[in-house]
Order: structure tokens, then C-alpha cells, then sequence
């Protein structure tokens, strides 16, 4: 299954909204007839973390300035503010189909 | 606290072999399944397969069939990864990963060069 995201590079200053969006080449309903939809993140220099699953399912630890939505093939990761440690690169993932695939990933900055 | 600890560094040359492995605690093994990823130098992450820590039974992706072999040692919670006939092309930093990408190891990174 293709994941598609946009933007690949996004650049957004301090305080100010970004929005990546993910699309999926079919239906995301695994076995269990939910939606297997993924966002992580992973920094510099380190190991990928995730911040949301099926969905929207806010992961432990992660900043309610972040957010996920999504329905049908389109899902969309928020952030309302931009901070300085949310710099990185952020991928979708689809999980309801062998073999599991990524999204490009988009590369986010400061502005 | 749920924990994936992986091996060094390696640097192989081509043709040759490498076993990557990634020691878990903090939680029942058996339980979850353990999913392998790479990551090539400055790209995108790639889904190797995974392993069904229960039964042994793995899932290789179509692009590394044949060329990754997942095994387990369930007496010490850890997980295998070996990646035969390497290729200049397969360095790459290698991530193990529980069930649904809710832990990760620390990346073992494979340098191919002769």
C-alpha cells in the first residue's frame, strides 16, 4: 500500500501551526476492523517514536499541541504551535496490510 | 519500563553476513510480535517483516526475502535479525520494534564496505 504524504519539507515559525498530510492507496481497516493509521516521530539523531495510533490515539508523553484525524484514505497530523522540539521528521505508516509501509516522511523546521 | 536494547555497530564487507540482535525487558516476550525496520543513510524508514515471538513464525517483506532471517531466543527475550550476502548498498542503520511501533530499539547501524 502507497502512503503518500505532503508536504516532504515544511518550515513553520515558533508558535505557529503546521499540518502534514497522509494518504493511503486503499482502505487502512485491519482484521479487527480498525483503522491501522500510525504517526512518529523521530528527531535528530534518534530512534522513531510514535505519537499516535489508529488514528487519532494520542500516545503517552505527547503534547496535547499534537493531534491526528482521519477517515478513509486521508489523515492528517496536527501541530497547533510550533516548538523548537518538534523538529524533525514525521511519517505515516499503514499497518493493516503486508507488507507494513511508510509515508516519504516530511521534514519539519524551524522557520 | 519496556525496553529494546540492541547491538553495536558492525562493519561487514560485501558478501559477507551480519546478526543484529535486540534484547527486550520490561515486559512478556511472547506476547507481542517484534517488527525489523531499516533506515539507509539519510532516507526513509522501510519495513524488513516481522516475527511472531509465540510461535517463531516470520513475515519477510517481498524486497528482503531471502536475504533476512528472523530467530529468537525466548530464554533471554531476544530477537534476531540476519541479513546474508550484504551488499554496499545495504548499510543502513537496522531498528527492531515491538507489536505496533510503540517501543523501539536504539538502532543498529551495518556499514557495508570493503
Amino acid at each position: 500500500v502507497v502512503m503518500t504524504q505532503s508536504p516532504l519539507s515544511l518550515s513553520v515559525p515558533l508558535g505557529q501551526p503546521a499540518s502534514i498530510s497522509c494518504r493511503s492507496a486503499r482502505s487502512l481497516v485491519d482484521t479487527n476492523g480498525d483503522i491501522s493509521l500510525t504517526w512518529l516521530q523521530q528527531r535528530p539523531g534518534q530512534s522513531p517514536r510514535r505519537l499516535f495510533y489508529k488514528v487519532s490515539n494520542r500516545d503517552s508523553g505527547v503534547p496535547d499541541r499534537f493531534s491526528a484525524s482521519g477517515s478513509g484514505s486521508d489523515f492528517t497530523l496536527k501541530i497547533s504551535r510550533m516548538e523548537a522540539e518538534d523538529v524533525g521528521v514525521y511519517y505515516c505508516m499503514q499497518g493493516a496490510h503486508w507488507p507494513f509501509t511508510f509515508g516519504q516522511g516530511t521534514k519539519l523546521e524551524i522557520k | 519500563q519496556v525496553q529494546l536494547v540492541q547491538s553495536g555497530s558492525e562493519l561487514k564487507k560485501p558478501g559477507a553476513s551480519v546478526k543484529i540482535s535486540c534484547k527486550t525487558s520490561g515486559y512478556s516476550f511472547t506476547t507481542h510480535t517484534l517488527n525489523w525496520v531499516r533506515q539507509a543513510p539519510g532516507q526513509g524508514l522501510e519495513w524488513i517483516g516481522l516475527i511472531n515471538t509465540n510461535t517463531g513464525n516470520p513475515t519477510y517483506a517481498p524486497g528482503f526475502s531471502g536475504r533476512a532471517v528472523f530467530s529468537l531466543d525466548t530464554s533471554v527475550a531476544t530477537a534476531y535479525l540476519q541479513i546474508l550476502s550484504l551488499r554496499n548498498d545495504d548499510s543502513a542503520v537496522f531498528y527492531c520494534a515491538r507489536a505496533s511501533f510503540d517501543y523501539w530499539g536504539e538502532g543498529s547501524l551495518v556499514t557495508v564496505s570493503s
